[in-house]
């Protein structure tokens, strides 16, 4: 069945860097766009990038420049490259095949000095 | 940016009674290919969204036909014929007819 199961969250500081991976299984990943959307703690959902099956990428202008989406065909995995990052980044990162379904448990990153 | 505004925020429920949930954009959400990009997801307390509903009325697999989904142009709904125990928890509508997608706040159903 489709997995979708992410990795890298943790404690950062502002202004740092940190690279959050999704590693898929189930289906052709090449073949899809795939998404990272967050979810600060209590709140709802936000859209943060997402990359076509060819590489093409598209990004929230709330971290347009700070942010990377980059997907590896040859290991199924998707990447979000997250410098610069703001206390307003806290927030639970989940992966998403395109259509947004199905969804990873989420990886939680909380930037605090 | 489309501005996805859903009501009511939350929504106390009795089992075995109908609940609907509405979700209204800030523009027409009919896409230039003509259709209409509205989705509905489901996430249960402590879980991952789940999506339920695609392109404003289709049931994603494994979704109850208890949910159904309805509306065109900017206003939509979600509805449950009979609400049971496992439906709590926040319902969002979302779209992807324009860029950036974007999401309504979310409804909470609670017994």
């Amino acid at each position: 069945q489709v997995q979708l199961v992410e990795s890298g969250g943790g404690v950062v500081q502002p202004g740092r860097s940190l690279r959050l991976s999704c590693a898929a299984s189930g289906f052709t990943f090449s073949s899809y766009a795939m998404h990272w959307v967050r979810q600060a703690p209590g709140k709802g959902l936000e859209w943060v990038a997402v990359i076509s099956y060819d590489g093409g990428e598209k990004y929230a202008d709330s971290v347009k420049g700070r942010f990377t989406i980059s997907r590896d065909n040859s290991k199924n995995t998707l990447h979000l490259q997250m410098n610069s990052l703001r206390v307003e980044d806290t927030a639970v990162y989940y992966c998403a095949r395109d259509g947004l379904t199905p969804w990873g448990q989420g990886t939680l990153l909380t930037v605090s000095s | 940016d489309v501005v996805m505004t859903q009501s009511p925020l939350s929504l106390p429920v009795t089992l075995g009674q109908p609940a609907s949930i509405s979700c209204r954009s800030s523009q027409s959400l009919v896409h230039s290919d003509g259709n209409t990009y509205l989705n509905w997801f489901q996430q249960r307390p402590g879980q991952s969204p789940r999506r339920l509903i695609y392109k404003v009325s289709n049931r994603d697999s494994g979704v109850p036909d208890r949910f159904s989904g309805s509306g065109s142009g900017t206003d939509f709904t979600l509805k449950i014929s009979r609400v049971e125990a496992e439906d709590v928890g926040v319902y969002f509508c979302m779209q992807h007819t324009h860029w950036p997608l974007t999401f309504g706040g979310g409804t909470k159903v609670e017994i």
